[in-house]
């Protein structure tokens, strides 16, 4: 089986850095996804990690250790738009992505 | 446009009323999915599709069917709803399911309010 954790709620202000979370525990690692999701709005995509290491794209980073089973999502520069809930989620072998609560994260000016 | 489209965005209804939210996609993805959210729980997979006449149960089945007739729909039929069936429904699709050496992001609908009362 799969287990996703990752922090419910951070704060950050405005043109800061923030970082976060995900731990999992997996039986075999497909990859790693992560996911935005502003309040009453649909999931979109932001980022597939499956080699470690970090992938940058734009303000968004993400980073991937397969052996700490640790995922982060780092995101600079914040602005008042990147106010939304973030979401972890892995693929099973069972054809099913498995998702993480999320975690929401509150900019302030 | 490339969209994942859902009907209805908001329905309120009674308990034991069968009801139908529908969901197509335009992009020919191979790979269709139904997703319940409720606060604290995160997206939990309902049914899921590989293709065409191909179903199975995702994580939450209880209370849902599904069909896949054709490639581009794939609708939730609740034979009769009950209130802990009142939840925010998301349709997704992706081009298929995941090689490990690849990816393929799931494109979500708008999304579908659903209060059973």
């Amino acid at each position: 089986g799969q287990n996703i954790d990752q922090p419910t709620e951070m704060t950050a202000t405005e043109g800061a850095i923030v970082q976060i979370n995900c731990t999992y525990q997996t039986s075999g690692f497909n990859g790693l996804f992560w996911y935005q999701q502003h309040a009453g709005e649909a999931p979109t995509f932001l980022s597939y990690n499956v080699l470690d290491g970090l992938e940058e794209k734009g303000r968004f980073s993400s980073f991937l250790s397969r052996s700490k089973g640790y995922s982060y999502l780092l995101l600079k520069e914040l602005q008042m738009k990147d106010s939304a809930s973030y979401l972890c989620a892995l693929p099973d072998s069972n054809y099913q992505l498995i998702w993480g609560a999320g975690t929401k994260l509150i900019i302030k000016p | 446009e490339a969209q994942v489209t859902q009907n209805p965005r908001y329905l309120i209804t009674v308990t034991g009323k069968k009801l139908t939210v529908t969901c197509s996609q335009n992009m020919n993805h191979e790979y269709m999915s139904w997703y319940r959210q409720d606060p604290g729980l995160g997206l939990r997979q309902i049914y899921y599709s590989m293709n065409v006449e191909v179903t199975d149960k995702g994580d939450v089945p209880e209370g849902y069917k599904v069909s896949r007739k054709e490639k581009r729909n794939f609708p939730l039929i609740l034979e009769s709803p009950s209130p802990n069936q009142t939840s925010l429904y998301f349709c997704a699709s992706s081009l298929s399911f995941f090689p490990r050496e690849s990816y393929n992001e799931q494109f979500f609908g708008p999304g579908t309010r659903l209060t059973v009362l």
